[in-house]
């Protein structure tokens, strides 16, 4: 059974921390995206990733980074977690760039306080 | 950016109901047109990925077709049951940007 595994489903941070929010697929794609998902807003992307340490910034880059130094592992970070950023947070990944089906992790809920 | 719409917001029916929803995204530059299924407390879910216009798919109650020149999608649930109660959710791809852009989600509640 295909899977994405996200590290946390629920953390509290405070404001200032700095949170890795961790995503692992077995399937060995190539593509590799974070959302977040805020109510009435749909599903936002935050940054992808089409190979190993390469990374491109989505449409709400601000405020995060990411890492994907293996193939198999992509991390969002939070370098100051600010209470705007209270949010779910998924992770997918895909064989095929935007013809291929996402195929997505459980998601992090991350409340800053 | 794109803008990618859905309608209703929310839908409420009898089990045994059938009910259709409805994406609409900017003809322009379209690639691809995915819908997927959202339930509480599980990872969203691919239903279809579409990119003809055209097309269209069914997996077993659920059917959804696609017109890429006036830029709408439809999604079908024949006689709703309890368990089709989920968020479902369109997102469409424009070959400039390379991206997926998703809607804001039909929610639908099926009352037994």
């Amino acid at each position: 059974d295909v899977k994405v595994t996200q590290s946390s489903r629920y953390l509290v941070k405070r404001t200032g921390e700095k949170v890795f929010l961790e995503c692992v697929q077995d399937m060995d794609h190539e593509n590799m995206f974070w959302y977040r998902q805020d109510p009435g807003l749909g599903l936002r992307l935050i940054y992808f990733s089409y190979d190993v340490k390469m990374k491109e910034k989505g449409d709400i880059p601000e405020g995060y980074s990411v890492s994907r130094e293996k193939k198999e592992r992509f991390s969002l970070i939070l370098e100051s977690a600010s209470t705007n950023q209270t949010s779910m947070y998924l992770c997918a990944s895909s064989l095929s760039g935007i013809t291929g089906e996402l195929f997505f992790g459980e998601g992090s809920r991350l409340t800053v306080l | 950016i794109l803008n990618v719409e859905q309608s209703p917001q929310s839908l409420h029916v009898q089990e045994g109901d059938s009910t259709n929803f409805t994406c609409s995204f900017p003809s322009s530059n379209f690639y691809a047109l995915h819908w997927y299924r959202w339930e509480t407390a599980k990872s969203p879910e691919a239903l279809f990925v579409m990119t003809l216009n055209g097309d269209e798919k069914k997996k077993g109650r659920i059917s959804a077709t696609l017109n890429t020149k006036e830029g709408y999608s439809y999604l079908y649930i024949k006689g709703s049951q309890p368990e089709d109660s989920a968020t479902y959710l369109c997102a469409c791809g424009s070959s400039n940007t390379g991206k997926l852009i998703f809607g804001q989600g039909t929610t639908l509640q099926v009352k037994p």
